[in-house]
């Protein structure tokens, strides 16, 4: 049972535009909603992170909109830049102490020059 | 953030043989850390929670006899593929929990092991 599930799989955007990356998730114990941005043979790196009592959340280009009722949570990256392609994996815990992430499949980014 | 290192980055080695892969937290004491497994262009999957002082905690379906892991400090974990077949040629990457109760988590650089 996939706990978090992300779309789109894969995505193109031309530099300069918005890229959105959505996920929604079943377990309403979550509390953690983080987004992870991976290059080819590196481990993930945290981006940028949300808690439900807030309904967005900014930092520099990239901002995550969250629904709690509608349990769904997205990126948002403004003008996108060549350097943002990589695969961006969100995810989700409970946070009770040291957390278990369950992670989305991930998107794959790429912004055309 | 928190760094944490991984090593090797990559390995090569023959079926039949063990290798060992280290994590380590290194500007923070990390309690709790994890680690993963990740096939090309898929999503990582959560292998086992290593703590400090005791034994891990694996996931289902992953051996623990197969997939040896060590948390003997505060600062490093080891993971050792046992007996390594090429099936298990993968990413493997390991993350350490940051403040207690944060929820982040800070991942290592993975380590790509090649069983020929």
């Amino acid at each position: 049972q996939q706990q978090v599930k992300q779309s789109p799989q894969s995505l193109i955007v031309q530099k300069g535009g918005i890229s959105i990356i959505n996920c929604a998730y079943e377990n309403t114990a979550f509390d953690y909603f983080p987004w992870y941005q991976q290059f080819p043979g590196k481990g993930p790196a945290l981006l940028i992170a949300i808690r439900p009592d807030v309904s967005e959340k900014k930092e520099g280009r990239f901002t995550i909109s969250f629904n709690k009722s509608a349990k769904q949570f997205s990126l948002h990256i403004m003008d996108s830049q060549p350097g943002d392609s990589a695969t961006y994996f969100c995810a989700a815990s409970m946070n009770s102490g040291y957390s278990t992430l369950t992670f989305g499949k991930g998107t794959m980014l790429l912004v055309s020059p | 953030g928190a760094v944490v290192s991984q090593h090797p980055s990559w390995v090569i080695c023959k079926s039949g043989t063990s290798v060992k892969i280290e994590c380590r937290s290194l500007d923070f004491q990390a309690t709790t850390m994890f680690w993963y497994r990740q096939f090309p262009k898929q999503s990582l999957m959560l292998m086992a929670t290593s703590n400090e002082g005791s034994k891990a905690t694996y996931e289902q379906g992953v051996e623990k006899d197969k997939f040896l892991i060590n948390h003997a400090s505060l600062t490093l974990s080891t993971l050792t593929v046992t007996s390594a077949h090429p099936e298990d040629s993968s990413f493997y990457i390991c993350s350490a929990a940051g403040t207690a109760g944060s929820g982040e988590l800070f991942f290592g650089e993975g380590s790509r092991l090649t069983v020929l």
